[in-house]
């Protein structure tokens, strides 16, 4: 089945230590996304990868960064951890062409702890 | 500015009742998608629907239906006879179609829906 995939589903970090999450999907979408999602909260997008191109949003600090190699996977890195980025982190994709375009589909997610 | 409003934080039912999630939107162009997504406490969010501006059929799959009213600017989401698997928060959100340009996507703050046995 197409799907997206997120590893790992749980992490755990020391406080500065940089941490790296994965995104990979089978579905063949143009864009990919990460989302940070605090309890009790809506996912809030940090930024997102239209084919190549990064697209950052304003507020996302800059300790956020993010790799695209290849259509498949993304990655979500966090240079330096603080306690405040523990959270729920959830990868998404969508495509621009089709019926079903700019319906975002979304992993598992990652939930990362910072200790 | 768009904006997704969903009223209820909390619903608590007993299983086979029926229950209506609340969604009001706010925005200004008039080609845009409307979605309901549920996350189980697994974490995921997995899509039910998504509706076009210009098609206001509502639609029924199974249990759920979705009731889109252009007049009112809402997009409710009923379930039918609930029972306990259908715990879980309901995020409705807003997407406004540019061409072949991303809209983006806007939630809104969800509602935990217990659905107790």
């Amino acid at each position: 089945d197409a799907m997206v995939i997120q590893n790992p589903r749980y992490q755990v970090t020391q406080f500065g230590k940089p941490v790296t999450l994965s995104c990979s999907q089978t579905l063949n979408h143009n864009v990919m996304y990460w989302y940070q999602q605090k309890s009790s909260q809506a996912p809030k997008l940090l930024f997102h990868y239209y084919d190549k191109d990064f697209n950052n949003e304003a507020d996302t600090p800059d300790n956020f960064q993010s790799r695209r190699p290849n259509t498949s996977f993304c990655f979500l890195d966090i240079r330096s951890p603080g306690l405040g980025d523990a959270a729920m982190y959830l990868c998404a994709t969508s495509s621009t062409h089709g019926q079903g375009k700019e319906t975002q589909y979304f992993g598992p997610g990652t939930r990362l702890l910072v200790l | 500015a768009q904006k997704v409003t969903q009223a209820q934080t909390e619903i608590s039912v007993v299983e086979k009742e029926d229950v209506t999630l609340d969604c009001v939107y706010e925005t200004r162009d008039t080609t845009y998608y409307l979605f309901w997504y549920k996350q189980p406490p697994s974490g995921e969010l997995v899509f039910l629907i998504r509706r076009n501006s210009f098609d206001e059929q509502n639609e029924i799959s199974g249990r759920y239906s979705w009731n889109f009213q252009k007049s009112t600017s809402s997009f409710n989401f009923t379930i039918t006879a609930s029972q306990v698997v259908d715990s879980a928060v309901y995020f409705c959100a807003l997407s406004e179609s540019r061409g072949s340009t991303l809209g983006r996507l806007y939630f809104g703050r969800g509602t935990q829906l217990t659905v107790w046995p």
